[in-house]
């Protein structure tokens, strides 16, 4: 697509739900990030994805994150028995390729707001 | 839609006027720099870049500087506009890993 796409744009949840987050990204981009933003707050490094493996997942808080990228190319954020404290707005974004050039910076979708009461 | 421009160091300026946003990034093994915009409700969007190897780099009406003997980079907006209006958040990248780690951002308010 022309874009990065995120859905849904908004989740309201409740405290214990398992949610599922979907990313697709650029169309031919091997490389997608998730990141978590939090009100007043720079995004926040989640995991990365180059192809199908999550080549970096350090920042997946705990073992309840969880994602999937299965055909190298629509990833899924998966959470589960979700708290408080995970609401926040997660971000998809992609690039070509795991080379930092300007041709391939990333590029993010709008994002999904989670919010869990 | 939602703001993160809340808790945020906030930058105001006159239309007209330029614009200087600061960051002080924490990596010395980072070699690459990255300034994004970021509206209400939506996500980062690139803005320019910078090198460790350049200490200066100019697109359309903005500057990147970049001192690395202090870690420190800045964004200068040249004849900011209403719709610069966003909040600015610097990125770096380097050595081992490819992740893109963001700094707190700054809010930068023009008043018409």
């Amino acid at each position: 697509g022309a874009g990065v796409s995120q859905t849904p744009s908004n989740k309201v949840t409740e405290k214990g739900k398992y949610v599922e987050l979907r990313c697709d990204p650029i169309s031919g981009h091997t490389a997608l990030y998730w990141y978590r933003q939090s009100l007043g707050q720079g995004p926040e490094f989640l995991i990365y994805f180059q192809g199908t493996g999550a080549a970096d997942d350090s920042g997946l808080p705990n073992d309840r994150f969880f994602a999937v990228r299965p055909e190298g190319s629509v990833s899924t954020l998966k959470i589960q028995r979700t708290e408080r404290g995970d609401s926040a707005v997660y971000l998809c974004a992609s690039k070509i390729g795991p080379e930092q050039t300007r041709a391939n910076v990333l590029t993010f979708g709008a994002g999904s707001r989670l919010t869990v009461l | 839609g939602e703001s993160v421009g809340l808790h945020l160091p906030t930058l105001s300026v006159q239309e007209g006027d330029n614009s200087i946003i600061n960051c002080a990034y924490s990596n010395s093994a980072s070699d690459y720099f990255i300034w994004y915009k970021q509206e209400s409700g939506k996500g980062p969007q690139f803005i320019i870049d910078i090198r460790s190897n350049m200490d200066k780099r100019q697109g359309q009406r903005v500057t990147v500087l970049l001192n690395k003997t202090v870690k420190h980079l800045s964004l200068q907006i040249a004849a900011t506009q209403p719709g610069d209006s966003a909040v600015y958040f610097c990125a770096e990248t380097g050595g081992a890993t490819n992740k893109l780690i963001f700094g707190t951002g700054t809010l930068l308010a023009v008043q018409p």
